[in-house]
């Protein structure tokens, strides 16, 4: 069966430290790619996604996510944290064969001190 | 702009009573919907999701029901609430042929 795995539960940063939080998927076949944010009292939204083409893909807020096809890995990086980065993140994936259907992992608590 | 409401916010039950969360979808037409369930130290997990009016697919067999009755309401519900139905419950769209979805703010169920 698909999974999403995060290895790092809980991240404590101090604030202009680089950040790089790891994402694995098993799937052997084509996938579409995210990573959610989930800011204290916000609603869950996109960070940043892949679907193909260039596998270092930017997103929101200088956040940035490379996708190493040969590792099944998708891991979120930002070379300066900040103080408001403090969220919970969330990698997800779906097939491209047609299904919707995310599968998500089970989040990262970053925080982040100032 | 499409924005999506979920409510209520927080509920508390007894294990036992009857549940009902509804989620609605403003400014687009026929999304996919998904409901989501967080459960503590857990990831999300999709328990079902509906392509279309009177379309639910389950994802995890369990306690729970989903309806939907109009093209932008989508219910959760249950007959009888367990311990563990307690979580974090997020309702989810998106639009037809894409891989974006997008997510409401959710409802924090206690069951006592």
């Amino acid at each position: 069966a698909q999974s999403v795995s995060q290895h790092n539960h809980h991240v404590i940063l101090s604030e202009a430290a680089s950040l790089e939080l790891g994402c694995n998927y098993s799937y052997g076949g084509t996938v579409n790619l995210f990573w959610y944010v989930q800011y204290p009292g916000q609603h869950l939204q996109l960070l940043l996604k892949y679907f193909s083409g260039d596998p270092l893909v930017k997103g929101i807020k200088g956040f940035e996510a490379e996708f190493i096809k040969s590792k099944f890995s998708f891991n979120l990086r930002k070379p300066s944290v900040q103080w408001s980065d403090t969220a919970e993140y969330f990698c997800a994936v779906t097939r491209t064969s047609g299904t919707y259907k995310y599968i998500f992992g089970t989040g990262t608590r970053l925080k982040v001190l100032a | 702009s499409q924005t999506i409401h979920q409510w209520p916010a927080t509920l508390v039950q007894p294990v036992g009573s009857p549940l009902s969360l509804e989620c609605t979808v403003e400014g687009t037409s026929n999304p996919n919907l998904y409901w989501y369930r967080q459960a503590a130290g857990r990831g999300l997990q999709l328990l079902f999701y509906s392509v279309g009016i009177g379309q639910i697919s389950s994802e995890v067999p369990q306690n729970l029901s989903a309806s939907r009755p109009q093209d932008r309401q989508f219910i959760l519900s249950s007959k009888k609430l367990l311990l563990s139905d307690s979580g974090f419950y997020l309702c989810a769209w998106s639009v037809r042929q894409s891989y974006e979805q997008y997510f409401g703010p959710g409802t924090r169920l206690t069951v006592t």
